[in-house]
């Protein structure tokens, strides 16, 4: 079974531009949860999505956006990038149930110069 | 507000040495889970376990034990005989069972950077 895959690996931008993260969740998982890892900040929650809605966000400005697709992929989008949103990006999937584990991906390693 | 607190930023052992990475929670719900992860220089987080806040049953996988206690709410994680392969960073994490600000949010804790010598 393949697990959650992340693209791409690494991304490099300049301040002010927008940057696409994409995500593709474990097969029969309907939900899929974004999280931010800055050095020194820990794991920080963004975004969840399931079933194509968004159901709930993190404390991050809304220049984070995200989407999920019909098909459950989905994309983070962080538009007028700043220097302190280099960061590794992790992207994790689950069946849905606040009680089932979420399985992660290997993240997309975002640096803004 | 959910917080998960290990208090051990980096341990170094040194390889058949049994470890113990400290796990404690705050948490205003009676139903919640609890999850351990492994994150390895590659950077994926490894699911390790989940226990519900009902099952305060201890659990052993392999050289791997859990040891969940409700009344002092800790949820401490153990590494028997330690290998090289057991080098990554060691999460502990918490989510509710309900609705709300936290609803699908997984709180982590800071992490434990587990370092195995040959």
């Amino acid at each position: 079974e393949a697990g959650v895959t992340q693209s791409p690996t690494h991304l490099i931008k300049t301040r002010g531009q927008q940057a696409t993260l994409r995500c593709s969740p474990i097969s029969g998982h309907t939900s899929v949860y974004w999280y931010q890892q800055a050095l020194g900040l820990g794991l920080q929650f963004l975004l969840w999505y399931d079933e194509g809605e968004e159901r709930n966000r993190g404390n991050f400005p809304p220049r984070f956006s995200g989407r999920q697709f019909p098909n459950y992929s989905s994309e983070l989008n962080v538009n007028a990038l700043e220097l302190e949103d280099s960061a590794l990006y992790l992207c994790a999937s689950s069946l849905g149930l606040v009680s089932q584990p979420q399985h992660f991906g290997d993240g997309t390693r975002l640096s803004i110069l | 507000a959910q917080k998960v607190t290990q208090a051990q930023t980096e341990i170094s052992v040194v390889e058949k040495e049994d470890v113990t990475l400290d796990c404690v929670y705050e948490t205003r719900d009676t139903t919640y889970y609890l999850f351990w992860y492994k994150q390895p220089p590659s950077g994926e987080l490894v699911f390790l376990i989940r226990r519900n806040s009902f099952d305060e049953q201890n659990e052993i996988s392999g050289r791997y034990s859990w040891n969940f206690q409700k009344s002092t709410s800790s949820f401490n994680f153990t590494i028997t005989a330690s290998q090289v392969v057991d080098s990554a960073v060691y999460f502990c994490a918490l989510i509710r069972n309900a609705g709300g600000t936290s609803y699908g949010k997984l709180t982590f804790g800071q992490g434990t950077i587990l370092t195995v010598h040959p």
